[in-house]
C-alpha cells in the first residue's frame, strides 16, 4: 500500500530565505508525483506535475525534483515571499489513477 | 477558461437527512474524480469516472455514498442518510486524460449536525 510522507509539517521563515519540503513515498513504482498548494478554506492548485521518467520541473520561483529509486521528491521555493504562506501537498500516482495525498507541510512566511 | 466549479460551497444538514454535492467539470475533460478531506486528516479519494463510467470506486466510505456523472460533464455525489462523521470538504478534480494533471475545485464543506 503506498504511503506519502511530508516532511517537516510545518515551517516558518523569514521572508527572501531559500526553502525545501520534501515528499516521501513507499512504492517506488509510481507513474508521476504533482505538487499541489491550498490556501486556507481553498481548493487546491496545481503548482508542478513531475512524470517518473522525469528528474525535474520547474516553474518561476519553484523547482521539483523526482528521484524515483529511493522514494523522495523535493519541493524548492527560491526567494521566498509572504504570499508562498500556504499548506503545499505532494501527491503520487501509481498505476491507477487515483492521487495519494501526503499530509502536506504548512508554511508561513512572515515579513 | 472556467475551472472546476463546485456547488453548493457550504452545506449544512442534519442527521438522517441525504445531500447532493454538483461538480462542473473544466470543458473537455474526460476524467473527473471525488476527494474528501476531513477535519485532521489528509486527502481522501473517494471516486473516478472515465466518461460516464465509474471504473474505481474502491474509495467510497459506504453504502450510503454513490456518485453519477451525465453526458460526460456534470457529476452528482450523493450521501444518505448523513452521519456526523461525513462532516468535511468535498473536492472536485477534473483532467483531460485519466494520466494528466488533475484541476481541483474549489470543495463543498459539508457540516452535518
Amino acid at each position: 500500500k503506498q504511503e506519502v510522507t511530508q516532511i517537516p509539517a510545518a515551517l516558518s521563515v523569514p521572508e527572501g530565505e531559500n526553502l525545501v519540503l520534501n515528499c516521501s513515498f513507499t512504492d517506488s513504482a509510481i507513474y508521476n508525483l504533482q505538487w499541489f498548494r491550498q490556501d486556507p478554506g481553498k481548493g487546491l492548485t496545481s503548482l508542478l506535475l513531475i512524470q517518473s521518467s522525469q528528474r525535474e520541473q520547474t516553474s518561476g520561483r519553484l523547482n521539483a525534483s523526482l528521484d524515483k529509486s529511493s522514494g523522495r521528491s523535493t519541493l524548492y521555493i527560491a526567494a521566498s515571499q509572504p504570499g508562498d504562506s500556504a499548506t503545499y501537498l505532494c501527491a503520487v500516482r501509481n498505476n491507477t489513477d487515483k492521487l495519494i495525498f501526503g499530509t502536506g507541510t504548512r508554511l508561513q512566511v512572515f515579513p | 477558461g472556467a475551472g472546476v466549479s463546485q456547488s453548493p460551497s457550504n452545506k449544512v444538514t442534519e442527521k438522517g437527512k441525504d445531500v447532493e454535492l454538483r461538480c462542473d467539470p473544466i470543458s473537455g475533460h474526460t476524467a473527473l474524480y471525488w476527494y474528501r478531506q476531513s477535519l485532521g486528516q489528509g486527502l481522501e479519494f473517494l471516486i473516478y469516472f472515465q466518461g460516464n463510467s465509474a471504473p474505481d470506486k474502491s474509495g467510497l466510505p459506504s453504502d450510503r455514498f454513490s456518485a453519477e456523472r451525465t453526458g460526460g460533464s456534470v457529476s452528482t455525489l450523493t450521501i444518505q442518510r448523513t452521519q456526523q462523521e461525513d462532516s468535511a470538504v468535498y473536492l472536485c478534480a477534473s483532467s483531460q486524460d485519466r494520466r494528466e494533471t488533475q484541476y481541483f475545485g474549489p470543495g463543498t464543506r459539508l457540516l452535518v449536525l
